[in-house]
């Protein structure tokens, strides 16, 4: 069936790097997908719509410079955590969207800055 | 704007007891309904949607949901827990301008399961 894979599923790195986190969708092609973060002990909240071949869009608040995303097929899309700050930590997950509305998620990334 | 509230932010049952998960949600069209459960540290899981149709819904793990327009309420039941039902459950609303993919998360509920 279909699947949503995230890679890695946990990343420590040091403040000021950056760090890519990769979503694939297994089995199907989506141009579309979406990154959510979510904050210990909270809720998901929408960061960005990533879209193949075109630039994403921003929800509000996020800032687009600090989280690039490429959408560079219809099976991988990327978000690069750039000049990573402790603050920045947080769990990562994308979704896609399969035929029929049917909206899978990604495992999940755990980022943690030190 | 599309919101959604989950009022009970932790709920603890004994396994083999009923469960009712509550859900409001305000949009402004026909709403397209989720119920996502996550485990500790992993991803999430669908567990049932609602688009048309049939209000009640079925989900997996013997869950359900019943869409009641005017309540605005996403509610999940399920009519017996097990101790591995333990888990946060997020409610969703998405809308038919985006094909629905584009969700609203409520702020989650904590179950917790006694045995």
């Amino acid at each position: 069936g279909a699947v949503v894979s995230q890679h890695p599923s946990r990343v420590i790195c040091k403040s000021g790097t950056s760090v890519k986190i990769e979503c694939r969708s297994l089995d199907f092609q989506a141009t579309t997908m979406f990154w959510y973060r979510q904050f210990p002990k909270q809720s998901l909240m929408l960061m960005a719509t990533s879209n193949e071949g075109s630039k994403a869009t921003y929800e509000q608040g996020v800032e687009k410079d600090k989280f690039l995303i490429n959408h560079a097929s219809l099976t991988l899309s990327t978000l690069t955590v750039t000049s990573a700050h402790p603050e920045d930590s947080s769990f990562y997950i994308c979704s896609a969207a399969y035929s029929g509305n049917t909206i899978y998620f990604g495992e999940g990334s755990w980022l943690t800055v030190v | 704007a599309q919101s959604v509230t989950q009022p009970d932010i932790h709920i603890t049952v004994s396994e083999g007891a009923s469960l009712e998960l509550r859900c409001n949600y305000s949009y402004g069209a026909t709403p397209y309904l989720f119920w996502y459960v996550q485990s500790p540290g992993q991803g999430l899981q669908l567990l049932l949607k609602y688009f048309s149709g049939d209000t009640l819904v079925q989900g997996i793990k013997g869950f359900e949901a019943e869409f009641k327009r005017s309540q605005s309420s996403f509610n999940l039941r399920k009519p017996s827990v097990h101790w591995s039902d333990a888990a946060e459950y997020f409610c969703a609303v998405g809308g038919p301008n985006n094909a629905g993919n584009m969700l609203t998360f409520g702020g989650g509920t904590r179950l917790m399961v006694k045995p």
